[in-house]
């Protein structure tokens, strides 16, 4: 079974500052990872993935992530926050192994409040 | 390009109602389609999945049923609404050589 674990509900920065968003996760074979970022009343858009290579992944918006094997972590991180950046972000994993239609096990959130 | 469009943006449904949701796709050919409910703003939970027309995986035993009549169209429904029936609704698909999901802009369903 696959799993992802966002250990905080909320995250809050000043603007300007680098911001750190968490993720953990479970699977039995190579990890598949994703980040997505939520506005209000909207659906999920895509902001980067892990599938292999280079630990530290860049994606959209200047965020980046930093696949952590050894402890199972995907941490989302941008060197410096706006207060656009505010929103809902969700962290994804498929197992590797599995098969049917790439599924994805999504995090329970993390909601990402950038202040001035 | 590749589009999702997912509509009605807002449902208000009473108790005991059907229920019909549709989504469909542009701009690509045999999608792998999901159905995600969102429950309080937060977690998705995973509905239903297809790989191909008429082939539907069921995530978790529920009041709701999908059905995929065409290979771009995929359509969520329930015979009889319930009050735990009401979340944030949302159709997503990649392709097969992709991995990254695009998600419609959801359905805001309010059973009463």
């Amino acid at each position: 079974a696959q799993s992802v674990a966002q250990p905080e509900d909320q995250v809050n920065v000043a603007e300007g500052n680098p911001l750190t968003v968490k993720c953990t996760y479970s699977v039995s074979g190579n990890p598949y990872l994703f980040w997505y970022v939520q506005y209000p009343n909207r659906g999920l858009q895509f902001l980067l993935k892990y599938i292999t290579g280079d630990n530290l992944v860049k994606g959209s918006y200047g965020f980046e992530a930093e696949f952590n094997k050894s402890q199972t972590s995907f941490h989302l991180k941008k060197p410096s926050a706006l207060v656009s950046d505010s929103a809902l972000y969700f962290c994804a994993v498929r197992d590797g192994l599995t098969g049917g239609g790439n599924k994805l096990t999504f995090g329970t959130g993390t909601q990402l409040k950038v202040e001035l | 390009s590749q589009t999702i469009h997912q509509w009605p943006a807002t449902l208000v449904q009473p108790v005991g109602s059907p229920l019909s949701l549709e989504c469909t796709v542009e701009g690509t050919s045999n999608p792998n389609l999901y159905w995600y409910r969102q429950a309080a703003g937060r977690g998705l939970q995973l509905l239903f999945y297809s790989v191909g027309i008429g082939q539907i995986s069921s995530e978790v035993p529920q009041n709701l049923s999908a059905s995929r009549p065409q290979d771009r169209q995929f359509i969520l429904s329930s015979k009889k609404l319930l009050l735990s029936d009401s979340g944030f609704y949302l159709c997503a698909f990649n392709r097969e050589v992709e991995e990254k999901l695009f998600f419609g802009s959801g359905t805001q369903l309010s059973v009463l």
